[in-house]
């Protein structure tokens, strides 16, 4: 099994909203990423866990809130949104160790904030 | 993470090879040279990753020149399902990845 999940596939949500965003993976990885993705942009990281801890945080705001759970699941609590984070937010996993450490990213969660 | 240069778009016909360059003349000698496509609207794939050896797997071929500041991503029979956004990317290997993406190539295969 070399999928990363991520639900909701798409997800509409007002600027007082709490959502959450749900990615797993199944391959032993213990590195876990969340990016934000723009329309025409590349991807920008914003958030690494390594080993179910935060090891980088890449300045995001507060309204957006990772949390780690285990070794297999990533969380992104959502809060407070406005409108210009609307954007695909894509889920990678890789493994820290070896030679193939090659990261394995989800197909996305589109959030449209109104 | 080092620094890379990639043309903002390319044409291929299909069936022909596709050759997409990448500069990375800052290349440390223990960073790798990654190479990720992303088809529009989906995540980003793994396709090839080497340090100064050329690497060939079932999807593509990475030629890396011997100074290591250049390589170029084939893809010997370009199908229409190839076109998107390729991405060079050049780090350390292991650890976790901290994946910068560039701007990248968008490829786009024509009948």
């Amino acid at each position: 099994d070399t999928e990363v999940t991520q639900t909701p596939k798409h997800l509409v949500m007002g600027m007082t909203n709490k959502k959450s965003l749900k990615c797993e993976q199944h391959m032993g990885h213990r590195a876990m990423y969340w990016y934000k993705q723009k329309a025409k942009k590349p991807p920008e990281l914003m958030f690494v866990y390594s080993y179910e801890k935060l090891s980088i945080n890449e300045s995001v705001p507060s309204r957006f809130s990772p949390e780690c759970p285990n070794s297999s699941l990533l969380n992104l609590h959502l809060h407070a949104l406005q409108p210009e984070d609307s954007a695909l937010y894509l889920c990678a996993s890789s493994s820290r160790t070896g030679t193939n450490t090659e990261a394995f990213f989800g197909q996305g969660t589109r959030l449209t904030v109104v | 993470d080092a620094k890379t240069t990639q043309p903002p778009s390319m044409d291929c016909a299909e069936g022909r090879a596709a050759n997409l360059p990448c500069n990375h003349s800052t290349i440390s000698g223990n960073e790798y040279v990654y190479w990720y496509r992303q088809i529009h609207s989906q995540g980003p794939q793994y396709i090839i990753h080497g340090l100064k050896n050329n690497e060939t797997n079932e999807m593509a071929s990475l030629i890396i020149t011997e100074d290591r500041k250049s390589s170029t991503l084939i893809l010997p029979h370009a199908t229409l399902r190839d076109t998107a956004v390729y991405y060079c990317i050049v780090r350390v290997l292991g650890g976790y990845q901290k994946v910068t993406f560039g701007t990248g190539t968008k490829l786009q295969v024509i009948p």
